[in-house]
């Protein structure tokens, strides 16, 4: 089995500040890694996925950008945040049989 | 169209109720089928995996229905506990979409 640990577990930050949010993984693991992004009452968006080590893919143009330093670490990262940056950002790695497995998130609230 | 589609509810029953959420899906080549739950301000956790031949988890019964695509949730016997959102993800091994969530609120 795999957990997936992301820090902080909630966030207020300024518009224009920057961003960074970190994912690891820990046990198994499936080397695809992804971020997702909710907002309030809504579905989760797809914002980057990652098959290994530099290979990242975004799926929606944005003000954020993904990186993966090491086989266990995928982070997110902004360099000016915007309100709509606002939601709810889930780490998460596909298990198979048992779907997905996320992390417990970060609430990011721009102000 | 949307890749994966579900009623946003909320459904608003009494205890002990059934209830059964819908999820219908764009791509027929899907292979994977899942329900999540979500509580609120939480990360969504797997309730069940869908199978072709349909399958039950004590009050839970998810089934699959491939000619119309869609996949279904049933609740028996419905708890205080159930109140939650309920995700469907659909996809292929690592490409996962997920419906934007049914609201399930189970009133004394």
């Amino acid at each position: 089995s795999q957990t997936i640990h992301q820090w902080p577990a909630t966030l207020v930050q300024p518009v224009g500040s920057p961003l960074s949010l970190e994912c690891t993984v820990e046990g198994t693991s499936n080397p695809n890694l992804y971020w997702y992004r909710q907002a309030a009452g809504r579905g989760l968006q797809l914002l980057f996925y990652s098959v290994g080590i530099g290979q990242i893919s975004s799926e929606v143009p944005q003000n954020l950008s993904a990186s993966r330093p090491q086989d266990r670490q995928f982070i997110l990262s902004s360099k000016k945040l915007l309100l709509s940056d606002s939601g709810f950002y889930l780490c998460a790695s596909p298990g198979g049989s048992r779907g997905y497995t996320f992390g417990s998130g970060t609430r990011l609230t721009v102000v | 169209r949307k890749e994966v589609e579900q009623d946003p509810g909320p459904f608003n029953v009494p205890e002990g109720a059934t209830v059964a959420f819908n999820c219908t899906y764009s791509n027929s080549a899907s292979q994977s089928f899942f329900w999540y739950r979500q509580d609120c301000r939480k990360e969504p956790k797997l309730l069940m995996s869908v199978y072709s031949s349909g399958n039950e988890d004590g009050r839970f019964t998810a089934q699959l229905n491939r000619a119309s695509q869609y996949i279904s949730l049933l609740i028996r016997d419905s708890k205080l506990s159930d109140s939650a959102t309920y995700l469907c993800v659909v996809g292929n091994n690592n490409d996962m979409r997920f419906g934007a969530g049914t609201r399930l609120t189970v009133k004394p």
